[in-house]
């Protein structure tokens, strides 16, 4: 079926240990995105890119680096992972105009220990 | 700079009954407008959306909202509960394509009791 997939679904980090989530899409979208979600908090959002080969700083950009080497795919890296960063992160794309929102994945639930 | 306000983090309902959850946005330009909904340990599922056609918009599950331009309004409506309809429901705005980002809403929870 058409959409995001995320991997891994589930994760535990011990702190200082790094990692890298995956996102792919396979819809042919320009734009993609990467959130965290915490309780109370909403969706506050982390990086986000606009093309192959472009990223750009979100919210909540510190502690998180992302690459967009191909059109289909959006990485998120953890350099040395801290408790803070425990959270539930989702993926989501778009197309160009906008008009049919986001599809998100179906997160990456994170623990830092 | 645009926003989303939700008013009400929780909203509890008797299954059956109408379900209100209010969004309020700003926007210097005519928008598009989102509902998601968010079941338990799920991602986020589009409900509807308003694209500048008909002001009101049917969605998935018997849900519908209204945009009111006036009131810069887009609030989602069911007219009867279903207990399956518990989750965390967020508004979203983009004010058209020249922007990146959606703006989201903090989000609302609904409760529905039997």
């Amino acid at each position: 079926n058409a959409g995001v997939t995320q991997t891994p679904k589930f994760r535990v980090l011990k702190t200082g240990q790094s990692m890298t989530l995956l996102c792919a899409q396979d819809m042919n979208h320009e734009y993609m995105y990467w959130y965290r979600q915490d309780p109370g908090m909403g969706l506050r959002l982390i990086h986000y890119s606009v093309g192959e080969g472009t990223t750009a700083k979100g919210e909540v950009p510190d502690g998180y680096n992302v690459s967009r080497l191909k059109k289909q795919n959006f990485l998120l890296g953890l350099e040395s992972a801290a408790p803070s960063q425990t959270s539930v992160y989702f993926c989501a794309s778009r197309d160009w105009t906008g008009r049919d929102g986001y599809t998100f994945g179906s997160g990456t639930r994170l623990t830092v220990v | 700079a645009q926003s989303v306000t939700q008013l009400g983090s929780h909203v509890s309902v008797s299954e059956g009954a109408l379900v209100l959850l209010r969004c309020n946005y700003s926007s210097s330009v005519p928008p598009y407008l989102f509902w998601y909904v968010q079941y338990p340990n799920q991602g986020l599922q589009l409900l509807l959306k308003y694209t500048s056609a008909a002001t009101l918009v049917k969605g998935i599950n018997g849900f519908e909202a209204e945009f009111k331009k006036s009131e810069t309004s887009f609030h989602l409506t069911k007219p009867s509960a279903h207990m399956s309809d518990a989750a965390e429901y967020f508004c979203a705005v983009i004010p058209n394509s020249g922007y990146s980002t959606l703006t989201f809403g903090k989000g609302t929870m609904l409760l529905v009791s039997p």
